[in-house]
């Protein structure tokens, strides 16, 4: 059964730093790309990040470019995104969600999600 | 890539046919998926390349469209259907949603 569980999130001042952490068990780990997925407090979904099955390649939405990364170790079964800098605009609920296909065959859709992790950027 | 959802709200009763609309600023091919969405959960993938069915939909939920204009219907609706629905495309990097439509009774 495919599982994935968020962690890491918090109340940060803008400005800081958080690392947000996806444990997954239930497929293999190494053969997905994975994707961050945000949503602010009563809004819509936001694609955040992507990253291959082999981290060889990340894409980003133009709004983290250069303020968070997206990385992964295959032999933790692990996925993260690193977020420096944090706005106010960043506060939201972070999924991490398991893309449709398996390795060049990526869908770029999300078949399988964390139950999220929050993320409030205040002072 | 901006996705437009229409309408912002559908009121509707158990039983009814429900139609959902998503309508792109550019073509996508038919490069997009639905997903549902209930209070405190996460989405949940209900069609991927405009009409293909995930794993476990109910076969009351289809997907049609190609190009801009997309189509998610729900033949009969049950209560557990009353969500709030996305659409998703794939085609252009960024990835983007549409800004959702609200089922309620």
């Amino acid at each position: 059964q495919v599982h994935l569980v968020e962690s890491g999130g918090g109340v940060v001042q803008p400005g800081r730093s958080l690392r947000l952490s996806c444990a997954v068990s239930g497929f293999t780990f190494s053969s997905y790309d994975m994707h961050w997925v945000r949503q602010a407090p009563g809004k819509g979904l936001e694609w955040v990040a992507t990253i291959s099955f082999d981290g060889s390649n990340e894409y980003y939405v133009d709004s983290v470019k250069g303020r968070i990364t997206i990385s992964r170790d295959n032999s933790k079964n692990t996925l993260y995104l690193q977020m420096n800098t944090l706005r106010v605009e960043d506060t939201a609920i972070y999924y991490c969600a398991k893309d449709v296909g398996v390795q060049a065959w990526s869908y770029k859709y999300f078949d399988s999600w964390g139950q999220g992790t929050l993320v409030t950027v205040s002072s | 890539i901006v996705l437009t959802q229409s309408p912002a709200t559908l009121s509707l009763s158990p039983g009814e046919r429900a139609t959902l609309f998503c309508r792109a600023s550019q073509s996508v091919s038919r490069f997009l998926a639905w997903y549902q969405q209930k209070p405190g959960q996460a989405p949940r993938l209900l069609i991927f390349d405009a009409s293909s069915k995930a794993t476990g939909i109910p076969v009351r939920f289809s997907g049609s469209g190609s190009g801009t204009d997309f189509t998610l219907t729900i033949s009969s609706l049950e209560p557990e259907d009353f969500a709030v629905y996305y659409c998703q495309q794939r085609s252009n990097w960024p990835i983007t949603f549409g800004q959702g439509t609200r089922l309620e009774i």
